[in-house]
């Protein structure tokens, strides 16, 4: 069956540190790729997606994405987080891109110390 | 610019009882349309997907259905509401590939 794995589901940093955040799919043909964010007490919003081109996606607040379709991964990463990154990260993938099916990651809640 | 009003907010029902949540989309046309329940660690499950008025599609056997009257409009009910109901719903819609665009959601206890 497909999935999306993310495999950390809770990761706590000081501010300023760097973020890795892993997501690998199961899905072996074409794929759009998302990452959502959820802020405490807010909806899912939008953080970046792939769809195709430069493997390298840049998207809100500094985060960017990469996709590596050997390793059917697209880790999100950001160089240095604030506390206000504090949130839950959800990765998604559209498959076959197009059509109604995207299936989410189970999340990694993210914490940012002051 | 397209936006999506779910409601209520948070609602506290008792076991037994019936269950309408309602979302509408405003600015596209023939959107589909989804509602989710998210768990704590274990994401979005996709409980009911619409591609048209009257479409309605299950992704999960379970004690709830949908139904799409409108174009814009997908409603989430039960008849009788278990305890196990309780969570967070969420509504969204897409176009395409485009991504999902997620409504607030809505807090249910059945208590």
């Amino acid at each position: 069956a497909q999935s999306v794995s993310q495999h950390n589901h809770h990761v706590i940093l000081s501010e300023a540190a760097s973020l890795e955040l892993g997501c690998n799919y199961s899905y072996g043909g074409t794929v759009n790729l998302f990452w959502y964010v959820q802020y405490p007490g807010q909806h899912l919003q939008l953080l970046l997606k792939y769809f195709s081109g430069d493997p390298l996606v840049k998207g809100i607040k500094g985060f960017e994405a990469e996709f590596i379709k050997s390793k059917f991964s697209f880790n999100l990463r950001k160089p240095s987080v604030q506390w206000s990154d504090t949130a839950e990260y959800f990765c998604a993938v559209n498959t076959p891109p197009g059509t109604y099916k995207y299936i989410f990651g189970t999340g990694t809640r993210l914490k940012v110390l002051a | 610019s397209q936006t999506i009003h779910q409601w209520p907010a948070t609602l506290v029902q008792p076991v037994g009882s019936p269950l309408s949540l309602e979302c509408t989309v405003e600015g596209t046309s023939n959107p589909n349309l989804y509602w989710y329940r998210q768990a704590a660690g274990r994401g979005l499950q996709l409980l009911f997907y619409s591609v048209g008025i009257g479409q309605i599609s299950s992704e999960v056997p379970q004690n709830l259905s949908a139904s799409r009257p409108q174009d814009r409009q997908f409603i989430l009910s039960s008849k009788k509401l278990l305890l196990s109901d309780s969570g967070f719903y969420l509504c969204a819609w897409s176009t395409g590939g485009s991504p999902l665009h997620f409504g607030n959601g809505t807090r249910l206890t059945v208590t």
